[in-house]
């Protein structure tokens, strides 16, 4: 089974910081990755998908590169609503499994 | 705008059994596949299940086969998760997600329903 392994686990951070978060695949998904923002209380966000293609009303700030195995998510000049738990997800394979999750928490 | 809405969780028994319902509005339901995400208490977000836009095409995680069954009414523009044999570890808030085209991302998502299995 394809296994996604995000690190790192949490990120710590202050507002007007560049966040790097990385996901890693087991085996290649190609460019069929996705991003998600989960913030308490709300359901996921979808932020990015194709491994850089930003969803409808997503900030250009949020961005997204990689293919094959290794990709990032990078979001620069973090504003307070950013922090939150961010999951990839994997879209070539079944079943599309998430990773883990990283916590970007306030510094 | 699109909205999906999540009914039918509960409190219930191990063993015991509980339908879902997510009720789509705002788009052409029939033309994309959906899916089931669960979330535990504490825990990172899980895939659980998911449709073809016509419902021939039907997917589970290993965690859920042979005890979850995905189902949808396009009629009534409406996903169904049937949960039989149900455990502890079912335990979670369950979101119905709608699928981009082609399956590239789950872009709109419930507000999710809390189904709890405790005796």
């Amino acid at each position: 089974e394809l296994v996604l392994t995000q690190s790192p686990a949490t990120l710590s951070l202050s507002p007007g910081d560049r966040a790097t978060l990385s996901c890693r695949a087991s085996q290649s998904v190609s460019n069929f990755l996705a991003w998600y923002q989960k913030r308490p209380g709300q359901a996921p966000r979808l932020l990015i998908y194709d491994a850089s293609k930003r969803a409808t009303g997503i900030p250009a700030r949020f961005s997204g590169s990689g293919s094959g195995t290794d990709f990032t998510l990078a979001i620069s000049n973090l504003e307070p609503e950013d922090f939150a738990v961010y999951y990839c997800q994997q879209r070539s394979k079944w079943p599309p499994a998430f990773g883990q999750g990283t916590r970007l928490e306030i510094k | 705008e699109v909205q999906l809405v999540e009914s039918g969780g509960g409190l219930v028994q191990p063993g015991g059994s509980l339908r879902l319902s997510c009720a789509g509005t705002g788009f052409t339901f029939s033309n994309f596949a959906m899916s089931w995400v669960r979330q535990a208490p504490g825990k990172g977000l899980e895939w659980v299940s998911a449709v073809g836009g016509n419902g021939a095409n039907r997917y589970y995680a290993d965690s859920v086969k042979g005890r979850f069954t995905i189902s949808r009414d396009n009629a009534k523009n409406t996903l169904y998760l049937q949960m039989n044999s149900l455990r502890a570890e079912d335990t979670a808030i369950y979101y119905c997600a709608k699928d981009l085209i082609r399956g590239a991302g789950a872009d709109y998502w419930g507000q999710g329903t809390l189904v709890t299995v405790s005796s």
